[in-house]
């Protein structure tokens, strides 16, 4: 069965203190995979895809990367407003994707 | 560009009452999709459409939940006889194709309250 599991459900961080987002997939014919952050109140905001084992993706403090069975989410000397849910999510063999519960993510100033 | 928009913003009805819920896709998306997330949930997926087809209906709750999709744009989400476990965030999100390799991109929601 497909499945996306994410860890830790909660992560606090003070401000500046770098952490990981780990993202477990177990997906038949990986298509792609997705993170999202997702704001109080707010639907997901698209941030990466990542196709291939090996491939990394970064974007301001953010970097993801992708193994054959994992995703990382770094986050470099975050600032308060990181704070926030990041959800990943896993393409299948068919149309639909695969989501994970998602992490919350407070960072203190 | 725009991007998705939902409508309403925020729902308050009455135990029984039929609400409709209204998902603008992003120009050009042909595949748009229908999600429900509950308070510190994750997403469940409910509908998608293929252009005005919807190929799997498999994730509606009940056969109180109907969605359909005009002119390959808009979509509607209806819910006959609201009952309280139906109060959820009702997202909405569209993309290129509807295959799995490309990003969904999602709207604000709408926050439906059944009391």
């Amino acid at each position: 069965e497909d499945q996306v599991t994410q860890s830790p459900e909660a992560l606090r961080l003070q401000e500046g203190e770098s952490s990981s987002l780990n993202c477990s997939y177990t997906v038949s014919g990986l298509r792609g995979l997705f993170w999202y952050r997702q704001d109080p109140g707010k639907g997901p905001e698209f941030l990466f895809t990542l196709y291939s084992a090996g491939e990394e993706k970064e974007k301001e403090r953010l970097k993801a990367t992708l193994t054959k069975k994992e995703s990382f989410l770094h986050i470099t000397a975050p600032k308060p407003e990181d704070s926030a849910t990041y959800l990943c999510a896993a393409g299948s063999s068919n149309y639909q994707l695969i989501w994970g519960a998602g992490t919350k993510l407070i960072i203190k100033p | 560009g725009a991007g998705v928009s939902q409508s309403p913003s925020n729902k308050v009805t009455e135990k029984g009452k039929d609400v409709e819920l209204r998902c603008d896709p992003i120009s050009g998306h042909t595949a748009l999709y229908w999600y429900r997330q509950s308070l510190g949930q994750g997403l469940e997926f409910l509908i998608y459409f293929q252009g005005n087809s919807a190929p799997d209906k498999s994730g509606l709750p009940s056969d109180r939940f109907s969605a359909e999709r005009t002119g390959g744009s808009v979509s509607t989400l209806t819910i006959q006889r609201t009952q309280q476990e139906d109060s959820a965030v009702y997202l909405c999100a569209s993309s290129v194709r509807d295959t799995s390799s490309y990003e969904q991109y999602f709207g604000p929601g709408t926050r439906l309250t059944v009391t």
